[in-house]
């Protein structure tokens, strides 16, 4: 089943702890994406990936790090997690090659820094 | 800056009658379009797009939306709403990257949530 998996769903930390969502695509895509939704705000861009080791800031990228060295994987990284970063958050996924095909979503992240 | 615009925040309609709900955006040229669904707990799932020709686009689930480019509209309607329809719904623009003609990124709008009354 062509899908994109998070983890974890739920995770509650501490501010400063580090933390890792990890994002898989089973579809071979190369772009990737994450967006945290919040509400009000609807969902913002992050960061995102055109390929593998091509990444680039989105509208909200401050506090957050990316990595891209395998096509499938794609993790969003929070070295010192604070408050404000509390949301959920989802990855993305499509294929370059269709200019107008759609982002495939994994189910979300839903992060509570205390 | 591009923005996009969902005037309602909550509606709710009674099972069986129709729906259509709001959606502005703000930018130069025409963006490609999409809405999108979330189910409480679910990620988001595509319901139909506009890039391009018909300004009348289908969707899944008997959803369809209509392109007005004199309004900078791009509405969702349904004839008749079903209990499980009940979920936020998301219009997005894609701003089309000059050469590719592709799009690195999706514009949300803040979402109207429907709730359906039997």
């Amino acid at each position: 089943e062509a899908q994109v998996t998070q983890n974890p769903r739920y995770l509650i930390t501490v501010t400063g702890k580090k933390l890792t969502v990890t994002c898989s695509q089973n579809m071979n895509h190369e772009y990737m994406s994450w967006y945290r939704q919040d509400p009000g705000l609807g969902l913002r861009q992050i960061y995102y990936s055109m390929n593998v080791e091509v990444t680039d800031k989105g509208d909200v990228p401050e506090g957050y790090k990316v990595s891209r060295k395998e096509k499938r994987n794609f993790p969003l990284i929070l070295e010192s997690p604070s408050p404000n970063q509390t949301s959920l958050y989802f990855c993305a996924s499509r294929q370059l090659a269709d200019n107008t095909g759609e982002l495939f979503f994994g189910e979300g992240s839903r992060l509570t820094v205390l | 800056a591009q923005s996009v615009t969902q005037p309602d925040i909550h509606i709710t309609v009674s099972e069986g009658a129709s729906l259509e709900l709001r959606c502005n955006y703000s930018y130069g040229a025409t963006p490609y379009l999409f809405w999108y669904v979330q189910s409480p707990g679910q990620g988001l799932q595509l319901l139909l797009k506009y890039f391009s020709g018909d300004t009348l686009v289908q969707g899944i689930k008997g959803f369809e939306a209509e392109f007005k480019r004199s309004q900078s509209s791009f509405n969702l309607r349904k004839p008749s709403v079903h209990w499980s329809d009940a979920a936020e719904y998301f219009c997005a623009v894609a701003l089309p990257l000059m050469f590719s003609g592709g799009y690195n990124k999706l514009i949300f709008g803040a979402g109207t949530r429907l709730a359906v009354h039997p």
